[in-house]
């Protein structure tokens, strides 16, 4: 069965320090990778994904098969970058989106 | 707005009854995804269709079911609705049957607020 692990539920850091929101997947096949944001008041928006190798925002995340993990990391958290993340794995070329549970990030000033 | 449109925004009834949520796709999308979001369960991903036909199938309840018309807005049909359908429902619309790829995303809808008393 497929399988989204977001294990912070919440998480705070101080503006100016790296952040980490974790992700770990269970998942047959080779899924491709995204990591979607919800900022206060606004629509779920796609932040990046794997296949692209992209950088959005400073953020970046780096698909690891072996650990089946898809961190995001950013080594400069803004209080703009205050959110709910969600990690979603979807079959390659497939349809469906299994999103994580999400984790609250709150940048502290 | 050219984005996934959802109505209505807020929707309170009573158990067992039946409720109709509607969503227009941003101009141009042929898939219409239907998601479930419950405050201990996150996004969970219902049903999809594809220009007027299901494409993909997700943990959808029997009392639940949806239908994509010929102008390809979807509407998602509740019935005997329990005090654990309340939920916040989004839509979400892409471009192609597949979601995945480089071209390819899923644009999310503001949600429809679902209380049931």
């Amino acid at each position: 069965a497929q399988r989204v692990t977001q294990p912070e539920k919440l998480l705070s850091v101080f503006k100016g320090a790296p952040v980490e929101l974790k992700c770990n997947y269970s998942y047959s096949g080779s899924p491709e990778l995204f990591w979607y944001v919800q900022y206060s008041r606004q629509r779920l928006q796609l932040l990046l994904r794997h296949i692209s190798r992209e950088s959005i925002k400073g953020f970046t995340a780096d698909l690891n098969k072996g650990e089946t993990s898809f961190h995001l990391k950013k080594p400069f958290a803004q209080e703009e970058d205050s959110a709910m993340y969600y990690c979603a794995p979807s079959s390659r070329g497939g349809n469906q989106f299994y999103f994580g549970t999400g984790t609250s990030l709150t940048v502290i000033p | 707005d050219s984005g996934v449109t959802q109505t209505p925004k807020h929707l309170i009834t009573a158990t067992g009854q039946r409720v109709t949520l509607r969503c227009s796709p941003r101009s141009g999308d042929l898939s219409v995804y239907w998601y479930q979001q419950s405050l201990d369960q996150g996004l969970q991903f219902l049903i999809q269709y594809y220009n007027g036909e299901e494409r993909a199938k997700g943990n959808i309840l029997e009392r639940f079911s949806a239908q994509q018309f010929p102008d390809l807005h979807s509407e998602l049909n509740l019935s005997s609705l329990e005090l654990g359908d309340s939920a916040l429902y989004f839509c979400a619309s892409s471009p192609r049957g597949t979601s995945g790829g480089l071209k390819n995303e899923q644009f999310f809808g503001p949600g429809t607020r679902l209380t049931v008393l």
